[in-house]
């Protein structure tokens, strides 16, 4: 069974700039995380989606956003790149029954802004 | 808000020898999930507990689960160099809405 996967696996953007970040889940997998990781920070929850709908969402601004198609493959945009955007964006997907949420972590995206 | 603490946060320990990372949470819940980071992978999940006195165990670690204490145990047994990662533990919030994830414990095994 294919791994959750993400592309780009690399991106250099400068400030101001916007980008879109990719992530397919494992087949059958409904619902799909994002993480930014940061030295600073640590692991930080971004949103979540399951059956094309936002679940949750974390503590960041509006210039991120995410969203998920029918295939739940799910993509995440960031707008107005700031320097202390430059992350690691991990991306999960997991079943999400009840009793279980065990989530399955893509290789990542690693995004500097500069 | 749920928050979700680590100790150490960083551990250098020789092969051979045994030690316990410690994962407090700060909220009830009874799902708590292990994971490993290698330098510049990504996380790769190691336990799943999901009930008050759950213990599961691969190869030379040990997981545990105190929900009443609000505490997970991972414990190291006779370390060796390849267990060398950062360690995180991470806690349901709103039953499986999203990951809390603690600070990570950067083990590190020498020879």
């Amino acid at each position: 069974k294919a791994g959750v996967t993400q592309t780009p696996r690399y991106l250099i953007k400068t400030r101001g700039q916007q980008v879109t970040l990719s992530c397919s889940p494992i087949s059958g997998h409904r619902s799909v995380s994002w993480y930014q990781q940061t030295p600073g920070q640590g692991l930080q929850f971004l949103f979540e989606y399951f059956s094309e709908t936002q679940r949750n969402k974390g503590n960041f601004p509006g210039r991120f956003s995410g969203r998920q198609f029918s295939n739940s493959r799910s993509e995440m945009n960031v707008s107005t790149l700031e320097l202390g955007d430059s992350a690691l964006y991990l991306c999960a997907s997991s079943l999400r029954v009840l009793l279980l949420n065990e989530q399955f972590f893509g290789p990542g995206t690693r995004l500097t802004v500069l | 808000e749920l928050k979700v603490e680590q100790n150490p946060l960083f551990l250098s320990m020789q092969e051979g020898k045994n030690y316990t990372i410690y994962c407090n949470y700060s909220t009830t819940s009874d799902r708590l999930y292990w994971y490993r980071q290698d330098p510049g992978k990504s996380l790769e999940s190691l336990f799943v507990l999901l009930s008050n006195g759950a213990v599961k165990q691969e190869g030379r670690l040990m997981a545990s689960l105190d929900t009443k204490a609000r505490l997970s145990t991972l414990h190291i047994t006779a370390a060796v160099h390849d267990l060398s990662a950062t360690y995180f533990c991470a806690v349901d919030k709103n039953y499986g809405q999203n990951f809390v994830f603690g600070p990570g414990t950067r083990l590190s095994v020498l020879p």
